[in-house]
């Protein structure tokens, strides 16, 4: 199986910066990816990782390190509609169906 | 921009009643799922499906769940006789590499 381990809960001011963290392990690392998902709704795509480094997408950015098994999400220039659950996600070799598998997520608020 | 569809939004069903919840897949996607939220819970896998077969499936999916494609463009979850425990969001999801989730399906069972 994998361990998929995540803060609970953070809280960051509108315009900061904020860095979630994500730890897994996993036998097969296929890919990890990070979702928002806001109250009573989907998740929905922010980001994927498979090799090393970092990959950005305008205010978010995520990085991987495979070695360490970590990952962050970092939003930058907070906005109150930041506000969500931030899910890490990871695809092992052994999902023949391409699944993922989520963490419990990171409830985070932003503050005025 | 595509998007996966399901319905119903929401569905109120008796305790031991079925319930099949509804799913159209983004159409050139060839891999479609069912994930699984419970209340201030996380997103569990249930299945995957691919090639018209089932290609992996959770713990959680017994032989009370079933899967089907009955056509080109839907793709079905059946939940047989339900349990209050079954009270959930359900959420269709489909793929080429990543995965994207419909709007969900609100079940309580009452």
């Amino acid at each position: 199986g994998q361990n998929i381990d995540q803060p609970t809960e953070m809280t960051a001011t509108e315009g900061a910066i904020v860095q979630i963290n994500c730890t897994y392990q996993t036998s097969g690392f296929n890919g990890l990816f990070w979702y928002q998902q806001h109250a009573g709704e989907a998740p929905t795509f922010l980001s994927y990782n498979v090799l090393d480094g970092l990959e950005e997408k305008g205010r978010f950015s995520s990085f991987l390190s495979r070695s360490k098994g970590y990952s962050y999400l970092l939003l930058k220039e907070l906005q109150m509609k930041d506000s969500a659950s931030y899910l890490c996600a990871v695809r092992d070799i052994s999902n023949s169906g391409y699944a993922l598998n989520f963490g419990k997520g990171t409830s985070l608020l932003v503050t005025p | 921009e595509p998007e996966v569809t399901q319905t119903p939004s929401h569905q109120v069903t008796q305790m031991g009643q079925e319930v099949i919840l509804r799913c159209v897949p983004i159409s050139n996607h060839l891999y479609f799922y069912w994930y699984r939220q419970i209340l201030g819970q996380k997103v569990e896998f249930l299945v995957s499906f691919y090639n018209n077969e089932i290609s992996e499936k959770s713990e959680i999916f017994d032989d009370q769940f079933s899967v089907e494609r009955p056509d080109g463009s839907n793709f079905t979850l059946k939940i047989r006789s339900t349990k209050l425990e079954d009270s959930a969001m359900y959420f269709c999801a489909s793929s080429e590499n990543t995965i994207y989730f419909g709007e969900g399906s609100w079940l309580t069972v009452v």
